[in-house]
């Protein structure tokens, strides 16, 4: 079982849509990332959270300390907002967990 | 915010050749940087830890005289591909640890081509 798990795994979607990517892991955590990797290659942190929720702009991550679980939310998505996002956990030498990705495509 | 600024971000090199990717840590002291590689459509993949002053953890199965990894200073590391062949044509991506509350900080990548 890998250690952090992210669903969908592909995910296509209107312009407009409320997009939720979740991610779950197994170990114990600090903190959880939310990155965002463009077509480009360039890898974006979006949040580092390690309890409740955080927002900024159209993004909400939230996380369940207890459920080891957190999700992403986009909320009006566009287009632009296409790109891989990545939730990642720091073991304890601070090398991050990946999870596999979440491939989004917003249609216009 | 704090930054790390890769370069260059995109090289072709003749096989054979090497080629030296460098990680700068702009407004901050980068004690550790992590340095990952990425086939297409994969996910990255941890190839070594580099410590300031110190010699490079290598992921297992990472050849490490093959990639050698230099973090001489608190604000500059760098990855050098010795005798590159096709198959390390590869997306290259440095990340550093900020501080104690884990922030990470990404370059913003190297695509390399090896004809």
């Amino acid at each position: 079982k890998n250690e952090v798990e992210q669903s969908p795994q592909n995910l296509t979607a209107q312009e407009g849509e409320f997009i939720t990517i979740n991610c779950s892991y197994s170990v114990g955590i600090s903190a959880l990332h939310w990155l965002q990797q463009h077509p480009g290659g360039g890898i974006v942190s979006l949040f580092m959270l390690s309890s409740g929720k955080k927002k900024h702009g159209r993004l909400i991550a939230t996380i369940n300390i207890q459920e080891k679980h957190s999700s992403l939310h986009i909320t009006a998505s566009h287009p632009r907002d296409s790109a891989v996002y990545i939730c990642a956990v720091p073991d304890s030498n601070y090398q991050l967990i990946w999870g596999a990705g979440t491939k989004l495509i917003i249609k216009p | 915010g704090a930054v790390v600024s890769q370069h260059p971000s995109r090289v072709i090199c003749k096989s054979g050749t090497s080629v030296k990717i460098e990680c700068r840590s702009l407004d901050f002291q980068a004690t550790t940087m992590f340095w990952y590689r990425q086939f297409p459509k994969q996910s990255l993949m941890l190839m070594a830890t580099s410590n300031e002053g110190s010699k490079a953890t290598y992921e297992q199965g990472v050849e490490k005289d093959k990639f050698l990894i230099n973090h001489a200073s608190l604000t500059l590391s760098t990855l050098t591909v010795t005798s590159a062949h096709p198959e390390d044509s590869s997306f290259y991506i440095c990340s550093a640890r900020m501080d104690e509350n884990y922030g990470y900080t990404f370059g913003s990548g190297t695509r390399l081509t090896v004809v």
